[in-house]
């Protein structure tokens, strides 16, 4: 497509629920990265694809929150037994790997998670 | 470790002043340095980029130069217009298959 969709934009949930939350990259983009923004602040790593390969989730802040890429297209955040500190915005983003300089990231519009 | 530490906002002038937006950054080797922007209702976009020291980058009358002897990289702009009203995010990448990491962001506000 021509940018990264995401979906739901926006999600309520209730303390204990399960929610996953899917990040549609460029098509051709080999990349894939989850971020975490919460109100006020700078967007925070979670975890980074390549591929379907994850070669990066030191970001994850818990062992509630798992992602998957299993085509290496199409991603699903999974966040489990949600809490109120989840709430936030999350940001997916994606990039084609350049041989030299700086890859450039497309973000996602994100997706608004509400935890009550 | 890698961090980007920017100036807090918010930020308020008044339409077609100058902006500077201070950003500094800690990081080992010749990490690429970036600026985002996010405007209202919006997804983070691209502003500008610079990949080695002394690169100046460039874009919609903002401009920010690699400083590797001060770890800098401000924002500049000469005139600033209402539709400049955002929050910019300073940021950096170590190499190109790395993760990006952000600043905390600074809210800028641009009275008519």
């Amino acid at each position: 497509g021509a940018g990264v969709s995401q979906s739901p934009r926006y999600k309520v949930a209730k303390r204990g629920q399960d929610v996953a939350l899917r990040c549609d990259p460029i098509s051709g983009h080999v990349s894939l990265f989850w971020y975490q923004q919460a109100l006020g602040q700078g967007p925070e790593f979670l975890t980074y694809f390549q591929n379907e390969a994850q070669l990066d989730k030191s970001g994850l802040p818990s062992d509630r929150f798992f992602a998957e890429r299993p085509e290496g297209s199409v991603s699903t955040l999974k966040i489990q037994r949600t809490q109120q500190e989840d709430s936030a915005v999350y940001l997916c983003a994606s990039s084609f790997p350049l041989r030299s300089g700086a890859n450039v990231l497309t973000f996602g519009a994100g997706s608004r998670l509400t935890v009550l | 470790g890698n961090s980007v530490t920017q100036m807090e906002g918010p930020v308020t002038l008044s339409e077609e002043a100058f902006l500077t937006i201070n950003c500094t950054y800690t990081a080992t080797g010749y990490p690429s340095l970036f600026w985002y922007v996010q405007y209202p209702g919006e997804g983070l976009q691209l502003l500008l980029k610079a990949t080695k020291a002394d690169d100046k980058g460039s874009n919609k009358g903002f401009e920010a130069t690699y400083r590797k002897e001060t770890t800098s990289f401000h924002l500049e702009k000469g005139s600033v217009q209402v539709s400049d009203s955002a929050v910019y995010f300073c940021a950096l990448r170590k190499n190109r298959d790395d993760k990006i990491i952000f600043g905390k962001g600074t809210r800028l506000h641009i009275l008519p």
